[in-house]
């Protein structure tokens, strides 16, 4: 196991709905980043987070936001969810940012938006 | 275009069978390649690495080839724990997946 976290498992919500997803990262790591994976597609880069401030965004609407906090967990909120928010939302950790830095996914939090 | 492009399978191949897997990708100021492995429901896990001299790792060989930007994956002696989803992967910050090539050994 990795030592990456998330929680809930799984989460049903309805249209219209505000979500929070939680992760904890690895211990050491200070860098955490969020994917969003739709049934048969490989996973979408969100945005990611070092020492508590975003460093990267990927092509998501503002209704996906985030935050880290001084212990380097991380969470994503998503406001106004939509049936095409269902996905597997993956976090990974890593002690850094760069090329030199393998990133260490947690097991993911299933949504299902209805 | 899809920045990564893989194989889009699935592959189906008997136990011992020899597999490869092609990726390209489209952006040529990429400079860290992966392939990774993700089990039915589960979170994706680094396989291994890819570099330009190619690399090895037991049955797992990955080639690169900057030029064609051209990726792949060939998996020797294929065992029945092998099968899953194998994911194309570029960069780094961020990680750019691939739409993944599923693998099904069978006895």
């Amino acid at each position: 196991e990795t030592g990456v976290t998330q929680s809930p498992t799984h989460l049903i919500k309805t249209r219209g709905q505000q979500v929070t997803l939680r992760c904890s990262s690895q211990s050491g790591h200070n860098t955490v980043s969020w994917y969003q994976q739709a049934l048969g597609q490989g996973p979408q880069f969100i945005f990611q987070y070092y020492r508590e401030e975003e460093n990267g965004r990927g092509n998501f609407p503002p209704r996906f936001s985030g935050l880290q906090f001084p212990n380097y967990s991380s969470e994503l909120n998503v406001n106004a969810l939509e049936l095409d928010d269902s996905a597997l939302y993956l976090c990974a950790s890593s002690p850094g940012v760069g090329v030199t830095y393998e990133q260490y996914f947690g097991p993911g939090t299933r949504l299902t938006v209805t | 275009r899809k920045e990564v492009e893989q194989d889009p399978g699935p592959f189906n191949v008997p136990e011992g069978a020899t597999v490869a897997f092609n990726c390209t990708y489209s952006n040529s100021a990429s400079q860290s390649f992966f392939w990774y492995r993700q089990d039915c429901r589960k979170e994706p896990k680094l396989l291994m690495s890819v570099y330009s001299s190619g690399n090895e790792d037991g049955r797992f060989t990955a080639q690169l080839n900057r030029a064609s930007q051209y990726i792949s994956l060939l998996i020797r002696d294929s065992k029945l724990s092998d099968s899953a989803t194998y994911l194309c992967v570029t960069g780094n910050t961020p990680l750019v997946f691939g739409k993944g090539t599923r693998l099904s050994v069978i006895a």
